[in-house]
């Protein structure tokens, strides 16, 4: 079965960064697109990050541009988000998603002094 | 670029049927998909919608999507309300390859 495992999160500095991970097992993960979402505490999901099948083509939301990036090493099954110039509100669970039909249990990033 | 605006909250009785709406500020309705989805207390998102009325399998029939274009808006709806249900809800669209979700609706079912 799918399985996404989440890893990478902790507490950091603002402007500090960090680098999530996403471990897929149980499907062909090289041919699927591949989403970052995250939920902060006791709010809404917001959509962070794709990243196309092959690595090649990336969208992000403007909330996040220029400060993350997300990638793919599809020989490790392995979904990335690299997260620079932390801020307090990019505090929030994150979660990995394949087509948004499987999630992972998610990481929490805390961005604190 | 759009927003998608859903109530706060819902609620209703069981054995009811209750709709909650997703409004789309800008451009149609109809020109990307909608997905609806289920989070319940500490647990992640489930698809109970996708393409705007396609149930995934294992989802009951008592959820069904659709879209008007009249009100630029997506609905979901669940008949047959079970205490199970009670959840947040949230619609979801797409320009392009950038993704957006709604602000979501807490369905309280008392």
């Amino acid at each position: 079965q799918v399985q996404l495992v989440e890893s990478g999160g902790g507490v950091v500095q603002p402007g500090r960064s960090l680098r999530l991970s996403c471990a897929a097992s149980g499907f062909t993960f090289s041919n699927y697109g591949m989403h970052w979402v995250r939920q902060a505490p006791g709010k809404g999901l917001e959509w962070v990050a794709v990243v196309s099948y092959d690595g090649t083509n990336k969208d992000y939301a403007d909330s996040v541009k220029g400060r993350f990036t997300i990638s793919r090493d599809n020989s490790k099954k392995t979904l990335y988000l690299q997260m620079n110039g932390l801020r307090a509100e990019d505090s929030a669970v994150y979660y990995c998603a394949k087509d948004f039909s499987h999630w992972g249990q998610g990481t929490l990033v805390t961005v604190s002094s | 670029n759009f927003m998608l605006t859903q109530p706060h909250s819902v609620s209703e009785s069981p054995g009811k049927t209750v709709t909650i709406s997703c409004t789309r500020s800008s451009g149609s309705i109809a020109s990307n998909s909608v997905q609806w989805y289920q989070q319940r207390p500490g647990s992640v998102p489930t698809t109970v919608i996708y393409e705007d009325n396609q149930r995934p399998s294992g989802v009951p029939d008592r959820f069904s999507g659709s879209i008007d274009t009249s009100s630029n808006s997506a609905s979901l709806t669940i008949s047959g309300l079970k205490t199970e249900d009670e959840a947040d809800y949230y619609c979801q669209s797409h320009y392009g390859t950038n993704w957006l979700f709604g602000g979501g609706t807490k369905l309280t079912v008392l």
